[in-house]
């Protein structure tokens, strides 16, 4: 099946830096997209990794390794408004192109 | 327009009444996407239109959810004889290709 893990919550502390993992099980993959979603709110693009390796944007980093089924969101200098969930999702050929989501992480941070 | 819209946000309605959600995706877009989400959890695949392609229901829980999308663009999901276990948060998404989906803020349904 087409499937990808996430840790459920991590926390935190501001000002720190925090890396949030995603392991995927997905045919036909095609390239690796992270969302941020804050409680009440609807998801909004971060990044997208089709090539392996580090796209940064801002404070925030997305790596991808295709020969490990693998990637990373990376925050650095959190801030409170950083509080969030974050889902990484999978774009599939297999499945029309979709993106197939993680069950998300509740990113918590402390002051 | 400039985002996705969907009306209404918020419906309450009585169990077994029949609920319509409208969704008006970004101008362009041709793929179009709806997505239910509890409280906390991630989010659940129900029904996504490409172009003039049939549609992929293959997330619909139950004969009683529908869609359609009329002239490529504005979708409506019909959900009848509501259960409780339809409130949830309904999300509509739409994007140009697989990549960079835009959501629209919800229609949150709440099923007494």
């Amino acid at each position: 099946g087409q499937s990808l893990e996430q840790p459920s919550e991590v926390t935190a502390v501001e000002g720190a830096i925090v890396q949030i993992n995603c392991t995927y099980q997905t045919s036909g993959f095609y390239g690796l997209s992270w969302y941020q979603q804050h409680d009440g709110g609807a998801p909004t693009f971060l990044s997208y990794n089709a090539l392996d390796g580090l796209e940064e944007t801002g404070r925030f980093s997305s790596f991808l390794s295709r020969s490990d089924s693998y990637g990373y969101l990376l925050l650095q200098e959190l801030q409170m408004k950083d509080s969030a969930s974050y889902f990484c999702a999978a774009t599939s050929m297999d499945s029309n192109y979709q993106l197939i989501w993680g069950a998300g992480t509740k990113l918590i941070i402390k002051p | 327009g400039a985002g996705v819209s969907q009306s209404p946000s918020n419906k309450v309605t009585e169990k077994g009444k029949d609920v319509e959600l409208r969704c008006d995706p970004i101008s362009g877009h041709t793929a179009l996407y709806w997505y239910r989400q509890s409280l906390g959890q991630g989010l659940e695949f129900l029904i996504y239109f490409q172009g003039n392609s049939a549609p992929d229901k293959s997330g619909l829980p139950s004969d009683r959810f529908s869609a359609e999308r009329t002239g490529g663009s504005v979708s409506t999901l019909t959900i009848q004889r509501t259960q409780q276990e339809d409130s949830a948060v309904y999300l509509c998404a739409s994007s140009l290709g697989g990549n960079g989906y835009t959501f629209g803020s919800g229609t949150r349904l709440t099923v007494v």
